[in-house]
């Protein structure tokens, strides 16, 4: 399809586990974006890539938050050591180039952690 | 992090009524968008906002862009079934390297 794919939909670990998620963005966008949704929430900022690089990493929680886009394209959010707090839904999006406020969104992973 | 305050948290709508909402910051900001949600999916975007002031349509949908900078309004003309969701208001400062602050929702109910 020609939107923002993330895999996997869902992930259930257990407490103190390593997990990674994927996402996809659109073809030539250069901007990439991670968001948290907690339950009844709105999206909050985690991390912010323009081509392979980290522009704006502030909204990272602590360091057991990691995120790579080694390619300029497909970005990785890593979460080490997880915790129980960390269950949210992770949304990704992208954007034509950072100038451009129109982000388009991937329909989530739900992270579950038990 | 910061979340901008919405009103109402939730309503409830017959079929063909018009519905309004807003959100509101404590701080300015130059950029306004309007997003929808539905369960299970991630938020599309609706409305974008770029000036204080502005007035912007999107078929059955309007907002505005409030003059203090720190609100915004949308409005839902004739509401259909479809409309049934979350409304998040975003927020977007140039010097914050295109880092959208959302709000913490408004979620639609229409009853036929």
């Amino acid at each position: 399809g020609a939107g923002v794919s993330q895999t996997p939909s869902n992930k259930v670990t257990e407490k103190g586990k390593y997990v990674e998620l994927r996402c996809d963005p659109i073809s030539g966008h250069t901007a990439l974006y991670w968001y948290r949704q907690s339950l009844g929430q709105g999206p909050e900022f985690l991390i912010y890539f323009q081509g392979t690089g980290a522009a704006d990493d502030s909204g990272l929680p602590n360091d057991r938050f990691f995120a790579v886009r080694p390619e300029g394209s497909v970005s990785t959010l890593k979460i080490q050591r997880t915790e129980r707090g960390d269950s949210a839904v992770y949304l990704c999006a992208s954007s034509f180039s950072p100038g451009t406020h129109e982000q388009f969104f991937g329909p989530g992973t739900r992270l579950t952690v038990l | 992090g910061q979340q901008l305050n919405q009103s109402p948290q939730s309503m409830f709508i017959q079929e063909g009524e018009d519905v309004s909402m807003n959100c509101t910051s404590s701080s300015i900001f130059n950029t306004w968008l309007w997003y929808k949600q539905d369960p299970g999916e991630g938020p599309v975007l609706l409305i974008a906002l770029y000036k204080a002031g502005e007035l912007t349509s999107n078929g059955r949908l309007t907002a505005q862009f409030g003059i203090t900078r720190k609100d915004s309004f949308l409005n839902i003309s004739a509401s259909i079934p479809s409309d049934v969701g979350i409304y998040f208001c975003a927020g977007h400062n140039t010097g914050t390297a295109s880092k959208l602050t959302f709000g913490t929702g408004t979620r639609l109910q229409v009853t036929l």
